[in-house]
């Protein structure tokens, strides 16, 4: 069973436009919530996080909004740019120890 | 790549041979983790140390193994008895303040002839 699953695959979207990507978890024990940034070649960074006291978290252009009984999340991107472009993950879990991430969205932002 | 380093960046390996990837961290982080990427698929987990001489199967340990016999190293052996090892190696290291100290190496590319 697919403990997080996110959607879309894929994005492109314009150059000023809002990025939204979601994910979906199955398990409610999970109480830590990651989105990482990934550039081809390159390891995973993490970009910003939420746990499950807050509905949304916002650092800069991204912000993460959390709907607890629903158990989703998304990660918006506002202002999106040509250098965001990248594969973007989210995860889900009680630890680092037992993550479960999503399968991935490969976002273009078109200048 | 926030102290951690992996070489080499690319890898190939005949069927029936053994390699061992290499990481190294310099953030004097205990915790350090072998994820394993494959195209179009989240990360998965093959190994975990949170302290030296220590370490803990994944999700996806068969076939794999690792040792911890300094802080700052955690290598991966991948062994002839894993069937699909082609893909994308990372290492990752954990510092004390979990949600802001994550860092992934620039990975290591694994191909079998």
């Amino acid at each position: 069973q697919q403990q997080v699953k996110q959607s879309p695959q894929s994005l492109i979207v314009q150059k000023g436009g809002i990025s939204i990507i979601n994910c979906a978890y199955e398990n409610t024990a999970f109480d830590y919530f990651p989105w990482y940034q990934q550039f081809p070649g390159k390891g995973p960074a993490l970009l910003i996080a939420i746990r499950p006291d807050v509905s949304e978290k916002k650092e800069g252009r991204f912000t993460i909004s959390f709907n607890k009984s629903a158990k989703q999340f998304s990660l918006h991107i506002m202002d999106s740019q040509p250098g965001d472009s990248a594969t973007y993950f989210c995860a889900a879990g009680p630890h680092f120890n037992k993550f479960y991430f999503g399968s991935g969205t490969k976002l273009n932002v078109k200048p | 790549d926030g102290g951690i380093t992996q070489s080499p960046k690319y890898l190939f390996r005949k069927e029936g041979q053994n390699v061992t990837l290499s990481c190294e961290q310099n953030l004097n982080h205990d915790a350090m983790y072998w994820y394993r990427q494959d195209p179009g698929q989240g990360l998965r987990l093959i190994y975990y140390s949170q302290i030296v001489n220590d370490f803990q199967k994944g999700d996806i340990a068969e076939g794999y193994s690792v040792s911890r016999e300094k802080k700052e190293s955690f290598p991966l052996t991948v062994t002839s008895a894993q069937k699909n090892p082609t893909a994308f190696y990372l290492c990752a290291s954990i510092g004390q303040d979990f949600y802001n100290e994550q860092f992934f190496g620039p990975g290591t590319r694994l191909t079998v002839l």
